[in-house]
């Protein structure tokens, strides 16, 4: 079946450090790329979003980044800070574009 | 303006037992789904509805029945509880039409012994 591939499962930064986290997707046909936040106990909030007719994306402190050839999408945290520590799941929709299906996760770890 | 509401919140049930997840949302939205979320797997959607009166299978459906009757419920129902069904499961939501964003409930943490 379609998978997203999600890397790393753990990383582990200076604070003002940049992170990177990386994920790829298998259906040709995913339109739409969302990332979710997730703080321990917390349910998932998405933090920024795009969509296959756009290359790039930023929200101040975050940016993210789609290459639809290469099947791969990027979330790019600038200047971290220790309220960055969470889990976030990258996710792409199918051709349809009603069933997302989501990365395994990285959990981020931001050192004061 | 409550958004996805889940009940319960933690719930402990024996193999064997049937339990319904409750799922409610007041934001109109067409689009409802249920996900299970397992340590380093990430969420695994379950099943999903476009829309009143349809829904559909998603990545790990056996084991678990769905219906919606209303544009406001999507209750996720467990017939035989198991012990691998022990998960914390989310049930998310967002507006009509395709590749839309989704907002979650708050969880529900389900122990099966």
């Amino acid at each position: 079946g379609e998978n997203v591939e999600q890397h790393p499962s753990t990383l582990s930064v200076q604070e003002g450090d940049s992170a990177v986290i990386k994920c790829t997707y298998s259906d040709s046909a995913s339109n739409y790329f969302p990332w979710y936040k997730q703080e321990l106990g917390k349910r998932p909030q998405l933090i920024i979003d795009i969509r296959s007719n756009v290359g790039e994306k930023k929200d101040q402190r975050i940016a993210v980044t789609l290459n639809k050839t290469a099947k791969h999408f990027s979330l790019h945290i600038t200047e971290t800070q220790p309220e960055d520590s969470a889990v976030y799941f990258c996710a792409a929709t199918l051709g349809g574009g009603f069933k997302t299906i989501f990365g395994a996760g990285t959990r981020l770890f931001v050192k004061a | 303006n409550a958004g996805v509401t889940q009940t319960p919140k933690f719930q402990v049930l024996k193999t064997g037992q049937s339990m319904t997840l409750q799922c409610a949302q007041d934001m109109n939205h067409e689009y409802m789904s249920w996900y299970r979320q397992d340590p380093g797997m990430g969420l695994r959607l379950i099943h999903y509805s476009v829309g009143a009166g349809i829904t559909d299978q998603g990545e790990v459906p056996n084991g678990y029945n769905v219906s919606r009757s209303t544009t406001e419920d999507f209750p996720l129902r467990l017939l035989s509880a198991a012990p691998s069904q022990t998960s914390v499961y989310f049930c998310a939501s967002s507006t009509q039409g395709r590749d839309q964003p989704q907002h979650f409930g708050d969880g529900t943490r389900l122990s099966i012994l």
